[in-house]
């Protein structure tokens, strides 16, 4: 199975900064014959089902918005969002979806400072 | 509008069974690929298992926590996946997801516990 780790674990960051969170898979998810790497980000707020933010890595999903952006290939992917906003608040995670089982990261909480 | 409703969540003692269901409308449901995904109280996301269009075989994949136990079908006709839980472990215990393409349903909690 691919293992996905993310980091940190957790963070704050102050309004109107950025954040970055690390997504790391334990073997490669770019697969050549489609040159696209198998990667998705979500977000999730309490109480709610998780959100698509990113698909193949970097493909941003209609209506979020840009201060959202997605980066990496291969084993190393990073989302970063700009200018930080409290509704921004919520738990991020990973998944690869190159090879089933889809797994997902742990998870990386976002707090405002 | 894609909308995904899941149903079926109870509680149920440990070695029971329990059958989910997820009705789906909005999208070409035949041709779509199916996952169910849960979340324990308090924890992460876990891939449970996936079932691929009719066209594709109608394949199923699950994770190693529930093969063997866990089984998805699927109804065309009724636009409806399904997720079988069979011999239930106070671990399976969480809220249960269906999603397709970046869409998810509101989930349903399944509470396994004596």
């Amino acid at each position: 199975d691919i293992v996905m780790t993310q980091s940190p674990d957790s963070l704050a960051v102050s309004l109107g900064e950025r954040a970055t969170i690390k997504c790391k898979s334990s073997q490669s998810l770019f697969h050549s014959s489609t040159n696209k790497n198998y990667l998705a980000w979500y977000h999730q707020k309490p109480g709610q089902p998780p959100k698509l933010l990113f698909y193949w890595a970097s493909t941003r999903e209609s209506g979020v918005p840009d201060r959202f952006s997605g980066s990496g290939s291969g084993t190393d992917f990073t989302l970063t969002i700009n200018s930080l906003q409290a509704g921004d608040v919520a738990v991020f995670y990973c998944q690869q979806y190159y090879s089933p089982p889809y797994t997902f990261g742990q998870g990386t909480k976002l707090e405002i400072k | 509008e894609v909308q995904l409703v899941e149903s079926g969540g109870d509680l149920v003692k440990p070695g029971g069974s329990l059958r989910l269901s997820c009705a789906a409308s909005g999208f070409s449901f035949s041709n779509a690929f199916m996952n169910w995904v849960r979340q324990a109280p308090g924890k992460g996301l876990e891939w449970v298992g996936r079932i691929k269009s009719k066209t594709d075989g109608e394949t199923t994949d699950y994770v190693a926590a529930v093969k063997g136990r866990f089984s998805i079908s699927r109804d065309d006709s009724k636009n409806t996946v399904y997720l079988q839980m069979n011999s239930l472990k106070t671990e399976d215990t969480g809220v249960y997801y269906c999603s397709t393409d970046g869409y998810w349903g509101q989930g349903t909690l399944v509470t396994v516990s004596s």
